[in-house]
């Protein structure tokens, strides 16, 4: 299947600094990434589509100014958790669909994005 | 009503049951219908989609779809301990829309 990876793995930081998680497709090109955030014990909630060459789409309810994308190539989105608090620690999570013949309605996930704030 | 319901368990079974996990959901215009499995603190791995009514198996995992009734299957003949996991269902509209996933069903797996 297609690869997505992400960097870090896992990030500690102050209460008050800004964090960015980068969410790679690795074989294939992607137009539109997703990021989601799971709390422990819950699903993914859908933060916001992430649209190469424009702005992104967020979910009702997540802060644009807070969470800041940017999709700048076909094969790279960054997710920036600014100000972040330790509310917002959380597992954050990209996927991609693939643009193959006969593939293009299923995601693949990315390992996950492990973030605490203290 | 939210748009897919989910039983979360946790579901524990012995090894060689054939286990059973379920999703329904209120929206008739998805259209495409997708099994994850989740290993604890790993990204979801696709195991399963399904676009039309019916069965489609793979291996020991068999996906069931019922769209006259809103409801979606995923069947794992033969368990293993290695199928413990959270499963969750994930359906969509079409078109590289977002997916609305259920809360997922943790399930182990005990030799």
């Amino acid at each position: 299947g297609a690869v997505v990876s992400q960097h870090p793995s896992w990030v500690i930081c102050k209460s008050g600094t800004s964090v960015k998680i980068e969410c790679r497709s690795l074989d294939f090109q992607a137009t539109t990434m997703f990021w989601y955030r799971q709390f422990p014990k819950q699903s993914l909630m859908l933060m916001a589509t992430s649209n190469e060459g424009s702005k992104a789409t967020y979910e009702q309810g997540v802060e644009k100014d807070k969470f800041l994308i940017n999709h700048a190539s076909l094969t790279l989105s960054t997710l920036t958790v600014t100000s972040a608090h330790p509310e917002d620690s959380s597992f954050y999570i990209c996927s991609a669909p693939p643009r193959l013949a006969g593939d293009t309605e299923t995601q693949y996930f990315g390992p996950g994005t492990r973030l605490l704030v203290l | 009503q939210k748009e897919v319901e989910q039983d979360p368990g946790p579901l524990s079974v012995p090894e060689g049951a054939i286990v059973s996990l379920n999703c329904t959901y209120s929206n008739s215009a998805f259209q495409y219908f997708m099994w994850y499995r989740q290993y604890s603190r790993k990204g979801p791995e696709l195991l399963m989609y399904t676009y039309s009514s019916g069965n489609k198996e793979d291996g020991r995992f068999t996906a069931q779809v019922d769209k006259s009734s809103k409801y979606i299957s995923l069947f794992i003949r033969d368990s293993q301990p290695s199928d413990s996991a959270t499963y969750l269902c994930a359906l969509g509209l079409g078109g590289s829309e977002k997916l609305v996933f259920g809360k997922g069903t943790k399930l182990t797996v005990n030799p």
